[in-house]
């Protein structure tokens, strides 16, 4: 069975300061990792994925995150925060039969001016 | 945008009487799924379909039913609404491999007076 702990519901930055929200999963099979954001009112967008070619994984609108198999973790960073990046995140782990996605709590992050 | 809408996007019923949302892709693929999303508890699955006819259940899916007749639409049916369904509903869709995304509609916002 697979789960997500995603650490922190609630995490503030400041405009310009680094971005890190944490996510751990557990997962009997090689997984495949998501990070989703959520703008108020809308649906999921996907930010990035990891599908076990690259360790490091770029998305959209300057994230990134890590994969590390020894930690069972994937982090979401940014290195600069900026207003627009205010939302919602969701990590995702897909596994077992017909691809479903178990998703964590979220973190919502607030950015300070 | 992935070719998903959803209907109604916001509803307002009574305890008792049945609720069917609907969910429409353009995309022609294989697997489509219903998530509830409630604060504290991130998006949960309720039901998912892998083709026309064939369904399963999710983590969640007491007090809800779902039916595909045809490839491009996915039902889910409360068949008698309670006030712990409120909740705002989001439908996704996917080809149905290791490394595919899945994408998600706009919701549904649900409120069971």
């Amino acid at each position: 069975a697979q789960s997500v702990t995603q650490l922190g519901s609630h995490v503030s930055v400041s405009e310009g300061a680094l971005v890190l929200l944490r996510c751990n999963y557990s997962s009997s099979v090689p997984p495949y990792l998501f990070w989703y954001v959520q703008y108020p009112n809308q649906g999921l967008q996907l930010l990035l994925k990891y599908t076990s070619a690259a360790t490091l994984v770029k998305g959209i609108n300057g994230f990134e995150a890590e994969f590390k198999k020894s930690e069972t973790s994937f982090h979401l960073t940014k290195p600069s925060a900026h207003m627009s990046d205010a939302a919602e995140y969701f990590c995702a782990v897909m596994g077992g039969s017909n691809y479903k996605l178990t998703f964590g709590k979220g973190t919502l992050l607030t950015v300070n001016p | 945008d992935a070719g998903i809408t959803q209907s109604p996007r916001h509803k307002v019923t009574e305890t008792g009487t049945p609720v069917t949302l609907r969910c429409h892709q353009t995309e022609n693929h294989r697997y489509m799924y219903w998530y509830r999303q409630d604060p504290g508890h991130g998006l949960r699955l309720i039901h998912y379909s892998y083709g026309v006819k064939d369904t399963d259940k999710g983590e969640v899916s007491d007090g809800y039913s779902v039916s595909r007749s045809k490839t491009e639409d996915f039902l889910l049916t409360l068949e008698s609404a309670t006030s712990s369904q409120t909740s705002v509903y989001f439908c996704a869709i996917s080809a149905g491999t290791d490394t595919d995304t899945q994408y998600f509609g706009p919701g549904t916002r649900l409120t069971v007076l």
